[in-house]
């Protein structure tokens, strides 16, 4: 049982290259989020999909974009990479936002751009 | 004033000490509060969930909630070098996103 499944776990890009992040998760869950973490700075939401065909812009969305391709899948992409967007990126999933439901994460993508 | 605030530590503490991990928050909507524990070049693993005030308890953790206070504490009693990692806290009111604390960093010495 994978869970959340993202990749690649490590990148290194130079300003201005362009790359897409990849998430799949099995749990069947509803709703898929993109997360980074820096420190200090805790996890901050870049998007979200709440369901299969919609997505919303979290608390930090500049530099990003993102597909959710199908119930499975949410890939991130960063169209014009900065060194501000050096960071560890995690997906995420969960069921609807209710009672007894929580959020499941993968094991990170740690990017860095030059 | 974030919305969730939590001591960034780091904290040490010898093996078989008592450790509490608090967060405080400012929004009275949220109703769902977890725990995750983050090992190093990990994701965040869930760890304990409380939906009411109150204390719940799970082996060596304890989570407690007070609404009033607006303030959820994690115990862990005996605990381990194993238990050496972020600790983070998280809330969610109904139908929104969640909110994560910034992570209290424990370091648990043999």
């Amino acid at each position: 049982n994978a869970g959340v499944t993202q990749t690649p776990k490590f990148q290194v890009l130079k300003t201005g290259q362009s790359m897409t992040l990849q998430c799949a998760q099995d749990m069947n869950h509803n709703s898929m989020y993109w997360y980074r973490q820096d420190p200090g700075m805790g996890l901050r939401l870049i998007y979200y999909s709440a369901s299969e065909g919609t997505t919303d812009k979290g608390e930090v969305p500049n530099g990003y974009n993102v597909s959710r391709l199908n119930k499975r899948e949410f890939s991130l992409r960063l169209e014009s990479a900065a060194p501000s967007q050096t960071s560890v990126y995690f997906c995420a999933s969960s069921q609807p936002r209710g009672p007894g439901n929580t959020i499941y994460f993968g094991e990170g993508s740690w990017l860095t751009v030059v | 004033q974030k919305e969730v605030e939590q001591d960034p530590g780091p904290l040490s503490v010898p093996e078989g000490a008592i450790v509490s991990l608090n967060c405080t928050y400012s929004n009275s909507a949220f109703q769902y509060f977890m725990w995750y524990r983050q090992y190093s070049r990990k994701g965040p693993e869930l760890l304990m969930y409380t939906y009411s005030s109150g204390n719940k308890e799970d082996g060596r953790f304890t989570a407690q909630v007070d609404k009033s206070s607006k303030y959820i504490s994690l115990f862990i009693r005996d605990s381990q070098p194993s238990d050496s990692a972020t600790y983070l806290c998280a809330m969610m009111a109904y139908g929104q996103n969640f909110v994560f604390g910034p992570g209290t960093r424990l370091s648990v010495l043999p």
